[in-house]
This record gives structure tokens, C-alpha cells and sequence, in this order.
């Protein structure tokens, strides 16, 4: 399986700061045959289903704004959050669907 | 906009089988895999196994055994069984599109409790 580990657990950032947490793979989910990463981000806040945020390692879903964004490729990753706002506490996970069993990080607390 | 919605029972007894549906509403069903996961505070989100319109499945190693996962592409819906659960079983348990949609069915509490 692929291991997926963030940093930091928790986080505690003020708002209108910016918050970044990583991502690393325990090998790498970049497809060579279409050069892309089959990474993941999600924000789920509490009672709630998991919502995506980036895919593709880059590309912001619809209607996500655009102080989301996320980079990285082959085995490290960073999810980034600038001007923090009070709405984006929440926990955020990364996610590989580059191969079956598909994993997920262990969650990142963001706190304000 | 794709929804999902699922359903099913959120009590059973040690030894049951688990049986979850998911109904998906204002879009594509075919041509995507639809996933089964489920989240604990102690493992965190798991991925149970997923199925395609053509009814092809990948399940995880470490619940194969025990999963069956089966569509009915004339009601867009599929399902999940789980059986011989134990209370390592209880979580919330969700459906959803990881790799086509990226939307999520709002999930459902299972407890295994004698």
C-alpha cells in the first residue's frame, strides 16, 4: 500500500495568514504515461462528508476559491491557504488514487 | 450537479451483515468507479472497494474476504455488504466517485453492539 504521511498533525495560524501542509508519499503517484499526479485534497469539517479541493496534485475544483492551492509532484506534496478564513477550520487530507488500495493521509487539524 | 445519497441500516449485532446503498442523482452513472470508504477517529478514512457500471471491482486486501459490491445501473445505484461484522466495524461509512466526480454521499453511522 501507499503510505501517505502529513505534517503537522494540528496547526494553529491566524486569519489572514497562511497555512501549508505537506504531504509525502511513500512512492511516487506521478504517471509517467500523461505526466500526471493522482493526488488529492480534501477539507472536511465536522459532520460532514470529505469535500475535494485540488486534484490532479494542482487543479482547483469548481468553486473552490482561489486562495486554495496545491503543488508538488512525484512524492511530496504542499497544500497552501492564504488569507486564512474563519470558514476554513476544518481537517484536510490528502489523498493517492494513482493505485488501488487508494489511501489517505492521517488528516491535518487546521485551527484559527 | 452529480448527488449522492445513501442508506441503510445503523445497528447491528456482531455476526450481521452490513448493507449500505447509494442512489446517484443528476449525472453520469456509467463510465466512473464509485468507491466504498469509511472513517474512524483510529484509522481515519479507509478505502473499502469500489465497482463500475460494467460491475468490474477492486476491494481492499484487508477486507476482500468479507466485502460484496454490486450495481443496478437501471436505478443508478450500488451497494455494499459487509459481513461477520465486529465492533471493529463501527465507523461512518461512505460512498463516493474518488476518480471521476469527486462528490461524496453524506455518510452513515454503523454500530456493531451486542
Amino acid at each position: 500500500d501507499i503510505v501517505m504521511t502529513q505534517s503537522p498533525d494540528s496547526l494553529a495560524v491566524s486569519l489572514g495568514e497562511r497555512a501549508t501542509i505537506n504531504c509525502k508519499s511513500s512512492q511516487s503517484v506521478l504517471y509517467s504515461s500523461n505526466n500526471e499526479n493522482y493526488l488529492a485534497w480534501y477539507q472536511q469539517k465536522p459532520g460532514q462528508p470529505p469535500k475535494v479541493l485540488i486534484y490532479w496534485a494542482s487543479t482547483r475544483e469548481s468553486g473552490v476559491p482561489d486562495r486554495f492551492s496545491g503543488s508538488g509532484s512525484g512524492t511530496d506534496f504542499t497544500l497552501t491557504i492564504n488569507n486564512l478564513q474563519a470558514e476554513d477550520v476544518a481537517v484536510y487530507y490528502c489523498h493517492q488514487y494513482y493505485t488501488t488500495p487508494y489511501t489517505f493521509g492521517q488528516g491535518t487539524n487546521l485551527e484559527i | 450537479q452529480v448527488q449522492i445519497q445513501q442508506w441503510g441500516a445503523g445497528l447491528l449485532k456482531p455476526s450481521e451483515t452490513l448493507s449500505l446503498t447509494c442512489a446517484v442523482y443528476g449525472g453520469s452513472f456509467g463510465g466512473y468507479y464509485w468507491s466504498w470508504l469509511r472513517q474512524t477517529p483510529g484509522k481515519g478514512l479507509e478505502w473499502i472497494g469500489e465497482i463500475n457500471d460494467s460491475g468490474s471491482t477492486n476491494y481492499n486486501p484487508s477486507l476482500k474476504s468479507r466485502v460484496t459490491l454490486s450495481l443496478d445501473t437501471s436505478k443508478n445505484q450500488f451497494s455494499l455488504k459487509l459481513s461477520s461484522v465486529t465492533a471493529a466495524d463501527t465507523a461512518v461509512y461512505y460512498c463516493a466517485s474518488l476518480t471521476g466526480t469527486r462528490r461524496w454521499g453524506q455518510g452513515t453511522l454503523v454500530t456493531v453492539s451486542s
